[in-house]
């Protein structure tokens, strides 16, 4: 399968608890993207890389999350001190990026239940 | 601040009929107008696109029309089926962010057999 992946696709965890989610995307793809999504809503930017540089966060991004690409291909989501309020989908996209390619292809998401 | 706005929130049509859904955008700075499809469970999925040059673009079933003076682009399916029955998001995004997309709120369409 050469999609966009994501790991775990389900977390459950107590408030307070830190978490960690993984992205891989497409080979070649210079691009990598975090949005969040809650519950009948469209998802929303955090963050994203261009190859190992992060360009760009939004201000939903709050100093409990961190969000890294070391070497230009996988990238990991952190939160640190969950609260209820970070339940949602955690989804990836990536995309080409500099070569012109705008088109975002999205993993799967990752399910995250703050208790 | 929800930068692009879409309606309606749910659709219910027959199959056979045409489906449409609307969005409008504020920031003229945007130029790439991406529509998405999302089943339960499953991440978004790339369906159409359009840049504001263009006021039309089709692709098998799907067309999107786009209107700059007004800032308003719609989706339209054609002989909608009951597998079209899934959630769909306009996108907005420009190159000064890196195409990070900005969505509406989605529409949930169900075609009825």
């Amino acid at each position: 399968d050469t999609g966009v992946s994501q790991d775990p696709r389900h977390k459950i965890t107590k408030r307070g608890q830190n978490v960690t989610f993984r992205c891989d995307p497409i080979s070649e793809h210079n691009r990598l993207y975090w949005y969040r999504q809650t519950l009948g809503q469209g998802p929303e930017f955090l963050t994203y890389f261009q190859n190992e540089a992060q360009l760009e966060k939004s201000r939903l991004l709050s100093d409990r999350f961190s969000a890294e690409r070391p070497k230009g291909s996988f990238s990991t989501l952190e939160i640190q001190r969950t609260e209820q309020g970070d339940s949602a989908m955690y989804l990836c996209a990536s995309s080409i990026g500099l070569a012109g390619g705008r088109e975002q292809f999205f993993g799967p998401g990752t399910r995250l239940t703050v208790l | 601040q929800q930068q692009v706005k879409q309606s309606p929130q749910s659709l219910i049509v027959q199959k056979g009929g045409i489906s449409i859904i609307n969005c409008a955008y504020e920031n003229t700075a945007f130029d790439y107008f991406p529509w998405y499809q999302q089943f339960p469970g499953k991440g978004p999925a790339l369906l159409i696109a359009i840049r504001p040059d263009v006021s039309e673009k089709k692709e098998g079933r799907f067309t999107i029309s786009f209107n700059k003076s007004a800032k308003q682009f719609s989706l339209h399916i054609m002989d909608s089926q009951p597998g079209d029955s899934a959630t769909y998001f306009c996108a907005a995004s420009r190159v000064n962010s890196g195409y990070a997309l900005n969505f509406g709120k989605g529409t949930s369409l169900l075609v009825t057999p």
